[in-house]
């Protein structure tokens, strides 16, 4: 059974340009999660999705912070413009139900010089 | 709101020692508690977990303990090993006692030597 998988691993860019960051989360799975993961602030959630829809967006930090699910399998975080203060790695998940664990994708490691 | 708070690390010990992270939380109503593990260049995993008072999650060598009365969650394991090394986390999930959003500590590294 395949994880959930992010891509790209590794993106570095330069301040101002737009970052899209992918997610395909294990199917079957109702809820997708974004997280944001830097030293000094260590795992937050963005925002979760529960049948696409976005139930909880109250940790996206400001308006240049967008993300979608179009469908089942696939859901996007887009940055747009991007700073340097967004580097940091972000982490997709997902979970069946209320009562399964969350499973976690490796991660995008994202740098914007 | 809810938070976790970890003990610091890093932690160092050597092959087969007894180790202890502490987590305590601060949560209205009865929140589910889990500990995560990340290994390094990779995502977190489920370790184990507790749904509600006293009892008692364990996988791979490593146990934890739901203590309402102290608010307290410890990962502890009686011999560690090299492969154990990786950065440990806390974690409880919201009022309603739902898996579906966690509140994670700042994470414990762990590091094990031969």
């Amino acid at each position: 059974d395949a994880g959930v998988i992010q891509s790209p691993r590794h993106e570095v860019t330069e301040m101002g340009q737009e970052v899209t960051l992918r997610c395909k989360p294990i199917s079957g799975h109702d809820y997708l999660f974004w997280y944001r993961q830097t030293m000094m602030r260590g795992l937050e959630l963005l925002i979760y999705f529960n049948n696409n829809v976005p139930i909880d967006d109250s940790g996206m930090p400001e308006d240049r912070f967008s993300a979608k699910m179009p469908n089942a399998s696939f859901s996007t975080l887009k940055i747009q413009p991007s700073e340097p203060r967004d580097s940091a790695v972000y982490f997709c998940a997902s979970t069946r139900s209320s009562n399964q664990p969350q499973h976690f994708g490796d991660g995008t490691r994202l740098s914007i010089l | 709101g809810n938070s976790v708070t970890q003990m610091e690390g890093p932690v160092t010990l050597s092959e087969e020692a007894f180790l202890t992270i502490n987590c305590t939380y601060t949560a209205t109503g009865y929140p589910s508690l889990f500990w995560y593990v990340q290994y390094p260049g990779e995502g977190l995993q489920l370790l184990l977990k507790a749904t509600k008072a006293d009892d008692k999650g364990s996988n791979k060598g490593f146990e934890a303990t739901y203590r309402k009365e102290t608010t307290s969650f410890h990962l502890e394991k009686g011999s560690v090993q090299v492969s154990d090394s990786a950065v440990y986390f806390c974690a409880l999930s919201d009022i309603g006692g739902s898996n579906y959003k966690l509140t994670f500590g700042k994470g414990t590294l762990l590091t094990v030597n031969p």
